[in-house]
């Protein structure tokens, strides 16, 4: 079963406004991380937000925030004012226990235009 | 901020050769990075988890005779692709987490990549 499951192979959203990107997740574990990570073309990793399960506030860094649903098992990552820069890969991946291991979802194409 | 730094960031090279590719931290110390694969248009895939002073541990279907890691110090980790083959040929990354510091305190920092292209 997929641990991590990001249903939009691809978005659009215009420059200047918000843009939703959805992650559930799967897990057994008490204890777990989620993250959100961007992959420009050139094909680095970005580490953007993070979300311990015992976190009770939605995380926030700047534009991204992390809309964190415990009970439904989801963390979309949501970012406000879209900028042409943000155009790349997205990625949502989760950590489970005290492990460091990451499992990644297959990711989020997001296209900004003009 | 933490920095993860890989190298070379491309090669290309004949089949047969055997390739490394080296991860460092630079300004902490990793007891434990990580090695992942991707194809184009796909998902990071975790090959293995390389452990200082150990052996690395290799995930399912990923063949430990081919790709061979050696994590010799704190900062320095690397992953080698023996007699690589046009199949081997993927972008290859690396991650680590300064060891200093609880896991839940802050992410994998990745390095830039490696782009291996076997002819």
């Amino acid at each position: 079963a997929q641990k991590i499951t990001q249903t939009q192979p691809g978005m659009f959203v215009q420059e200047k406004e918000a843009v939703t990107l959805d992650c559930t997740y799967d897990t057994s574990d008490q204890s777990y991380g989620l993250f959100w990570y961007k992959q420009p073309s050139s094909g680095e990793m970005i580490f953007l937000i993070y979300q311990g399960s015992y976190d009770e506030q939605n995380a926030t860094e700047g534009r991204y925030s992390l809309n964190f649903q415990k009970a439904r098992k989801s963390a979309n990552l949501v970012i406000s004012a879209s900028q042409l820069g943000d155009s790349a890969m997205y990625f949502c991946a989760m950590r489970e226990g005290d492990t460091d291991k990451l499992i990644f979802g297959t990711g989020t194409r997001l296209q900004v235009f003009p | 901020g933490a920095v993860v730094s890989q190298h070379p960031s491309w090669v290309i090279c004949k089949s047969g050769t055997s390739v490394k590719i080296e991860c460092r931290s630079l300004d902490f110390q990793a007891t434990t990075m990580f090695w992942y694969r991707q194809f184009p248009k796909q998902s990071l895939m975790l090959m293995a988890t390389s452990n200082e002073g150990s052996k690395a541990t290799y995930e399912q279907g990923v063949e430990k005779d081919k790709f061979l890691i050696n994590h010799a110090s704190l900062t320095l980790s690397t992953l080698t692709v023996t007699s690589a083959h046009p199949e081997d040929s993927s972008f290859y990354i690396c991650s680590a987490r300064d060891s200093g510091r609880k896991v839940s305190d802050q992410p994998q920092h990745f390095g830039d990549g490696t782009r291996l292209s076997i002819l």
